[in-house]
C-alpha cells in the first residue's frame, strides 16, 4: 500500500463548480498535511496545510482533515480556468520528510 | 527573497558523462531537500540535509548519485556516470522545519541520452 493515495484524474470541472480533491494515507501517525499545485512545466507551489482534523479555509480553498479516516481533502470553490494544474498530497510522518502522492490533474473548462 | 535557486535549467548529457546540479537555499532555512519528479514515480525524495549535514540519503538510487552542502547557501547533486534512466525533473526545495511547508526551486531537467 503506498503511503499516499491521489487518484491521477484527469478532474474536470466546469468553471464556477467546485473541485473536490482526495487523499488518502496509510500512516495513522502522520501529523501535518499540505496541498501543493504544480502547473505544467513547474515546480510545486505550496497552497494550504493542515494539522487538526476539521477544516481550514483560506480564501477559495478548503482543507478537510479525517484522521479517523486517514484522508484529507482539498476543496476549491468557483473554480478557474488558472485553478487548472495537478494537485499533490503530502504528508510528514514524523521520522523523514515530506512524502508526495503522485497528484490529482484538474481540469476547469470555460 | 529570491526564494530557492537551481541551476541549470536544462542539462542534456550523454551517458557516462558526470552531471552537477547545483541549488541555493532561502536563507535562514536549516533544511535542504533533493526531490526527483518521474511521470511513474512522482516526486521521490533522494536525500536532505538539516544544518548542512546530511541525514537522510535512503532515497539516494546507488553509488553513482553523490549530494554534499558546504555551506548553508550551496548544495549539489552529482551523478557519475549518468544513465539514460536518471533522466527526470530533479528539484531542490528547503524549509525552517520538516513539518513545515517546503519552497521548491524551479528544478533542473536533466535529460541522458
Amino acid at each position: 500500500q503506498k503511503e499516499v493515495e491521489q487518484n491521477s484524474g484527469p478532474l474536470s470541472v466546469p468553471e464556477g463548480a467546485i473541485a473536490s480533491l482526495n487523499c488518502t494515507y496509510s500512516d495513522r501517525g502522520s501529523q501535518s498535511f499540505f496541498w501543493y499545485r504544480q502547473y505544467s512545466g513547474k515546480s510545486p507551489e505550496l497552497i494550504m496545510f493542515i494539522y487538526s482534523n476539521g477544516d481550514k479555509e483560506d480564501g477559495r480553498f478548503t482543507a478537510q482533515l479525517n484522521k479517523a479516516s486517514q484522508y484529507v481533502s482539498l476543496l476549491i470553490r468557483d473554480s478557474q480556468p488558472s485553478d487548472s494544474a495537478t494537485y499533490l498530497c503530502a504528508l510528514y510522518t514524523g521520522r523523514r520528510a515530506l512524502t508526495f502522492g503522485s497528484g490529482t490533474r484538474l481540469q476547469v473548462q470555460p | 527573497d529570491a526564494g530557492v535557486i537551481q541551476s541549470p535549467r536544462h542539462e542534456v548529457t550523454e551517458m557516462g558523462q558526470e552531471v552537477t546540479l547545483r541549488c541555493k537555499p532561502i536563507s535562514g532555512h536549516d533544511y535542504l531537500f533533493w526531490y526527483r519528479q518521474t511521470m511513474m514515480r512522482g516526486l521521490e525524495l533522494l536525500i536532505y540535509f538539516n544544518n548542512n549535514v546530511p541525514i537522510d540519503d535512503s532515497g539516494m538510487p546507488e553509488d553513482r548519485f553523490s549530494a554534499k552542502m558546504p555551506n548553508a547557501s550551496f548544495s549539489t547533486l552529482k551523478i557519475q556516470p549518468s544513465e539514460p534512466r536518471d533522466s527526470a525533473v530533479y528539484f531542490c526545495a528547503s524549509s525552517s522545519g520538516l513539518p513545515y511547508g517546503y519552497t521548491f526551486g524551479s528544478g533542473t531537467r536533466l535529460t541522458v541520452v
